[in-house]
């Protein structure tokens, strides 16, 4: 069973599209976060989740919207794709919100906006 | 701006070498430091979480250090294996969030 999962795996879209990325954990972890992986190849934090609320955001554009239905799931929709939107999108959970807490990622999205 | 610095970048050793690499992070307001294994086409993958001054952790060939007082941290691998191929990270937590360094990629050759 995998622990955090993400669809799709791939995306590939045009500018100006407007798309989602999945996330869901079956862990039973209250946090969930989304990271993107930059042109560095640095993993950088969008936005974190506790128990369905917002706790960090970090500066992320507005076209940027996370979405939390419940614990176990975060979704990431995107409007008005641009071509630096292009990354790997990674979701990942932890118990609890703490800096002690461990961090499990999903596969990735490898987004590509043409 | 935070920063968590890793060196080296990128190392190639041989199957039996013993190696070591660096995390660098502000020794102000220390709360834990993580290392992370990702390889390629994978997800990063927890090895360690330390918290103390002095912390050593262990996991198998790998075994990790902590200096808080001076900001680093040391990731050991003993006898590398091809299967260590990977990108090893280190993050500093603050405020619910990890802030990673940008990684140091082992390539270990037969």
């Amino acid at each position: 069973d995998t622990a955090v999962s993400q669809t799709p795996k791939y995306l590939v879209t045009q500018m100006g599209n407007d798309k989602s990325i999945k996330c869901e954990q079956n862990l039973g972890h209250d946090t969930m976060y989304w990271y993107k992986q930059d042109s560095k190849k640095f993993l950088k934090i969008m936005f974190s989740y506790n128990n369905k609320e917002l706790i960090i955001n970090e500066t992320v554009p507005n076209r940027f919207s996370p979405k939390s239905p419940d614990k176990a799931h975060l979704n990431l929709h995107i409007n008005s794709l641009e071509l630096g939107d292009s990354a790997v999108y990674f979701c990942a959970s932890s118990l609890r919100l703490g800096r002690t807490d461990t961090q499990y990622f999903g596969p990735g999205t490898r987004l590509t906006v043409l | 701006i935070l920063n968590v610095e890793q060196s080296p970048q990128s190392l190639h050793v041989q199957e039996g070498d013993s190696t070591n690499f660096t995390c660098s992070f502000p020794s102000s307001n220390f709360y834990a430091l993580h290392w992370y294994r990702w390889e390629t086409a994978k997800s990063p993958e927890a090895l360690f979480v330390m918290t103390l001054n002095g912390d050593e952790k262990k996991k198998g060939r790998i075994s990790a250090t902590l200096n808080t007082k001076e900001g680093y941290s040391y990731l050991y691998i003993k006898g590398s294996q091809p299967e260590d191929s990977a990108t090893y990270l280190c993050a500093f937590g603050q405020g619910g969030k990890l802030i990673f360094g940008q990684g140091t990629e082992l390539s270990v050759k037969p």
